[in-house]
């Protein structure tokens, strides 16, 4: 059973266009959501997160939108550029674990 | 570099055979975290660690894979009698421990596991 999914596995867009990429998850105990990009042959890089408690989080370039109600969140990268072009991971963890629950990540190729 | 890191990066052994996978936190992280991660899919949770103390092992952690943190600094995950089933990327995380609801966890580079 999966806790959080990604439904879209892959992603292309143009440079210095939005890219959006979209996660849902089905425990409403969860309380802290992260977003970690990974490039080939490396750990994941933590990008940003958001807590239950916020419905938005920004970070220069990137943003993430928590839609509790929709069990919904989303990553904002505006404006992408080819260097963004890695999987993207939304994680959640439950308010008496510390385990990181991941989705099965989205590939985001950004097109120069 | 102050970050995670594991050791070795690749590993390839002979089904049946043990290995040992190091990882170094990042200084003064209490929390240690070992995920395993296959082709397609997001990391998997296997154990975590409280300084010394092991607190939480996933029912993927076999009779198999133990997990040990001695001193409450570096940590080894020991796979016996390995499977073709094994071959994965592990993948270590710390954290400080001290950031309550939101303390974010800070991953390495992995040691990728191939099993013949």
């Amino acid at each position: 059973d999966q806790q959080v999914k990604q439904n879209s596995p892959s992603l292309s867009v143009q440079e210095g266009r939005i890219s959006i990429l979209n996660c849902d998850y089905t425990n409403s105990m969860f309380d802290y959501f992260l977003w970690y990009k990974k490039y080939p042959a490396e750990g994941p890089t933590f990008l940003i997160s958001i807590s239950s408690i916020k419905d938005k989080n920004e970070d220069g370039r990137f943003t993430v939108f928590l839609n509790k109600s929709a069990k919904h969140l989303s990553l904002h990268i505006v404006p992408s550029q080819p260097g963004d072009s890695a999987v993207y991971f939304c994680a959640a963890r439950g308010a008496s674990s510390y385990k990181l629950i991941f989705g099965s990540g989205t590939r985001l190729l950004v097109r120069p | 570099d102050t970050g995670v890191s594991q050791d070795p990066r690749h590993k390839i052994t002979k089904r049946g055979q043990n290995v040992t996978f190091r990882c170094d936190p990042i200084s003064e992280h209490n929390r240690l975290y070992w995920y395993r991660q296959t082709l397609g899919q997001g990391p998997e949770f296997l154990t975590y660690f409280q300084n010394e103390a092991q607190l939480e092992k996933s029912r993927l952690l076999s009779d198999r894979f133990s997990a040990e943190r001695p001193k409450g600094s570096f940590s080894t995950l020991e796979i016996q009698r390995t499977e073709q089933g094994d071959s994965a990327m592990y993948l270590c995380a710390s954290s400080t421990g001290l950031a309550g609801v939101t303390d974010t966890q800070y991953f390495g580079p992995g040691t990728r596991l191939t099993v013949l």
